[in-house]
């Protein structure tokens, strides 16, 4: 069974960080696309980042140099490294498993989300 | 970059149908996905490549795309279809994923 469980999330001080987990189970995370979605409070999806399989990585602009994707293969866990954090970065975050073709992708399993606080 | 347009909420009476629209620029030229969550709920996908439905969703949920609208139809709305709903397309241009902002769909 497919199985996405999300863990990190918390409360953290404006300029501080977070190391957010997505632990994978039923596949394996390096075969996979990755993203993470998160959500503000009251808000729409908005999207974060993805690692694709040969490890290339994207990053929304509001978060690009601030927010680090990456996975440990060994752990079957992908990992979001969140700097400098600002207050507008408060969002349940979720991660999901993504199928693509050759020109689209779509998340097809998600997490149950992991809450992120960013206040002093 | 890419901007998707939902309406912010849609309301219908048990028994009748739902249209949900997404619109965007030429959005036909390109696939769109679907995702429904429920209240304090993960987001689920219902539709995939504009109109394909993943195992598990019901035959009533569709979905069409053509022109600059995307549109998801809920036929037989039911109580436990009250939701938001969100589009979603992948921007090749930047390989960025791009959400519309989510529609409330309230059941009467």
């Amino acid at each position: 069974e497919v199985q996405m469980v999300e863990s990190g999330g918390g409360l953290v001080q404006p300029g501080g960080s977070l190391r957010l987990s997505c632990a994978a189970s039923g596949f394996t995370v390096d075969g996979n696309y990755i993203s993470w979605v998160r959500q503000a409070p009251g808000k729409g999806l908005e999207w974060v980042s993805v690692i694709y399989r040969g490890g290339i990585t994207y990053y929304a602009d509001s978060v690009k140099g601030r927010f680090t994707i990456y996975r440990d293969n060994s752990k079957n866990t992908v990992y979001l490294q969140m700097n400098s954090l600002r207050p507008e970065d408060t969002a349940v975050y979720y991660c999901a498993r993504e199928f693509c073709s050759t020109d689209n992708c779509y998340m097809a399993n998600w997490g149950q989300g992991t809450p992120v606080t960013v206040s002093s | 970059s890419y901007v998707l347009t939902q309406p912010p909420s849609v309301s219908v009476a048990p028994g009748e149908t739902a249209t949900i629209t997404c619109g965007g620029d030429s959005i036909g030229g390109r696939s769109v996905h679907w995702y429904q969550q429920r209240p304090g709920l993960a987001p689920v996908l219902v539709i995939h490549y504009d109109s394909d439905r993943p195992s598990g969703i019901p035959e009533r949920f569709s979905g069409s795309n053509s022109g600059n609208m995307a549109t998801l139809t809920i036929s037989r709305v039911e109580a436990g279809d009250e939701a938001d709903y969100f589009c979603q397309v992948w921007d090749s241009s930047s390989d960025h994923r791009v959400f519309g902002g989510g529609t409330k769909l309230t059941v009467l």
